[in-house]
């Protein structure tokens, strides 16, 4: 099945530390993005990446960071610089164009 | 700058009785617009791609519409599954983020037997 996949599925992470979230998918799509979404906001984009060793910085890009060494895999970086980490991170892909399609989300939360 | 408002917030209704969610957006030179259904705890899931105005799309009791500046995403009969938040998104355009959504806060619909 083709289809889009993050894990963890629940992350906890003390403070200091920095913790790295996994996205995957098979679709075959060029462009991968990563969102956090907070309770009452809308989804906020962190990071981009169109094609492979290329990405650029969203709206709230400070405190994460980023690699797109395969088509296939995005992984983002919570780094100890991320002032409140604890949110909902959504991985999406497209094909090229605005139609984006989600991952399940891994719930990230700071103890 | 680019902004999407969608309304109401949340939504009450009886299953059988229909209504309307509304996004409005202030993105210049709009090209298209996206509806997602988000479950709780679960990644949105695309519904529909609405690309000029007055274009109309349907999938079983929903149908979206869209104008110039704005789009609405009727519920006809809902049932208790069709509880949800409702998310929409148009494209920016111009500038680095070129192409990216902008996502509305979403409208939480609750549907009740």
């Amino acid at each position: 099945d083709g289809g889009i996949t993050q894990s963890p599925k629940y992350l906890f992470r003390k403070e200091g530390q920095n913790v790295t979230l996994s996205c995957e998918q098979n679709l075959n799509h060029d462009a991968m993005y990563w969102y956090r979404q907070d309770p009452g906001q809308g989804l906020r984009l962190i990071y981009y990446s169109q094609i492979v060793n290329d990405f650029q910085k969203g709206d709230i890009a400070e405190g994460y960071s980023v690699s797109r060494e395969k088509k296939e895999s995005f992984p983002l970086t919570v780094t100890s610089a991320q002032k409140n980490p604890t949110a909902f991170y959504l991985c999406a892909s497209s094909i090229g164009g605005p139609e984006q399609f989600f991952g399940p989300g891994t719930r990230l939360t700071v103890l | 700058e680019d902004q999407v408002t969608q309304s109401p917030e949340a939504l009450r209704l009886q299953e059988g009785e229909s209504s309307s969610l509304n996004c409005s957006y202030t993105v210049s030179g709009l090209r298209g617009l996206f509806w997602y259904r988000q479950d709780p705890g679960k990644g949105p899931e695309f519904l529909f791609t609405l690309y000029s105005a007055g274009e109309e799309k349907e999938k079983e009791r929903l149908k979206a519409t869209l104008t110039k500046k704005e789009s609405f995403l009727h519920i006809t009969a809902p049932k208790p599954e069709d509880s949800a938040t409702y998310l929409c998104a148009p494209p920016h355009l111009g500038g680095g983020s070129q192409g990216n959504l902008i996502f509305g806060k979403g409208t939480k619909l609750s549907v009740k037997p």
